[in-house]
């Protein structure tokens, strides 16, 4: 079926070193490719996305890249802070006659230490 | 403008009782979902609503879960009879509805359900 690998599962970095989480998915027909950041007590929240017909996208610390061939996508964000901390999952879907049928990955635990 | 809101956020049950779980949408979203997340595993969809029907449940483990969105505003899930393995954190989303393009999915706080 369907599924997205998430790796690492844990990530520990130092204060201003960057960081990177790497998934992969099985459908080629998903088109859609959203990060989510969940802080303790909280729900998901999407922090940057890309679509299948864009290679890369970055919005200030945060980058997102796209290999539609190797079917891999990647999560950077440079100059970590304490505040990065937090659990991220990343997320495949594709347009389908209604709605988005989203598949996550297991999550990443980033630890940015001060 | 309010958020996506779940009720309660914490349950406590015994094998073989009934829960009922809440989600009250952004207002104006007609699309609502809802996943599960077992501890330490990936966020599983279970179904999506548009507006009061069931557009996709193919997530839904079996018929011991009930899903339900009358009138299209908020969501129930119902699980009964609860069972060990029922234990994880729901969650709730919903987004507006654009059509032919991604649409971004807000998510609720969750509500973990523990059975006993």
């Amino acid at each position: 079926g369907e599924n997205v690998e998430q790796h690492p599962s844990t990530l520990s970095v130092q204060e201003g070193d960057s960081a990177v989480i790497k998934c992969t998915y099985s459908d080629s027909a998903s088109n859609y490719f959203p990060w989510y950041k969940q802080e303790l007590g909280k729900g998901p929240q999407l922090i940057i996305d890309i679509r299948s017909n864009v290679g890369e996208k970055k919005d200030q610390r945060i980058a997102v890249t796209l290999n539609k061939t190797a079917k891999h996508f990647s999560l950077h964000i440079t100059e970590t802070q304490p505040e990065d901390s937090a659990v991220y999952f990343c997320a495949a879907s594709k347009t389908n006659t209604g709605g988005f049928k989203t598949i996550f990955g297991a999550g990443t635990r980033l630890f940015v230490k001060a | 403008e309010a958020g996506v809101t779940q009720f309660p956020s914490h349950s406590v049950i015994e094998k073989g009782q009934t829960v009922t779980l809440r989600c009250d949408p952004i207002s104006g979203h007609d699309n609502l979902y809802w996943y599960r997340r077992v501890m330490g595993k990936e966020i599983k969809f279970l179904l999506h609503f548009v507006k009061e029907s069931k557009q996709d449940e193919s997530g839904m483990p079996n018929n011991r879960f009930l899903a339900e969105r009358t009138g299209g505003t908020y969501s129930t899930l119902k699980v009964q009879p609860a069972e060990l393995e029922d234990s994880g954190v729901y969650f709730c989303a919903s987004s507006q509805g654009l059509g032919g393009g991604a649409d971004t999915q807000y998510f609720g706080p969750g509500t973990r359900l523990t059975v006993l």
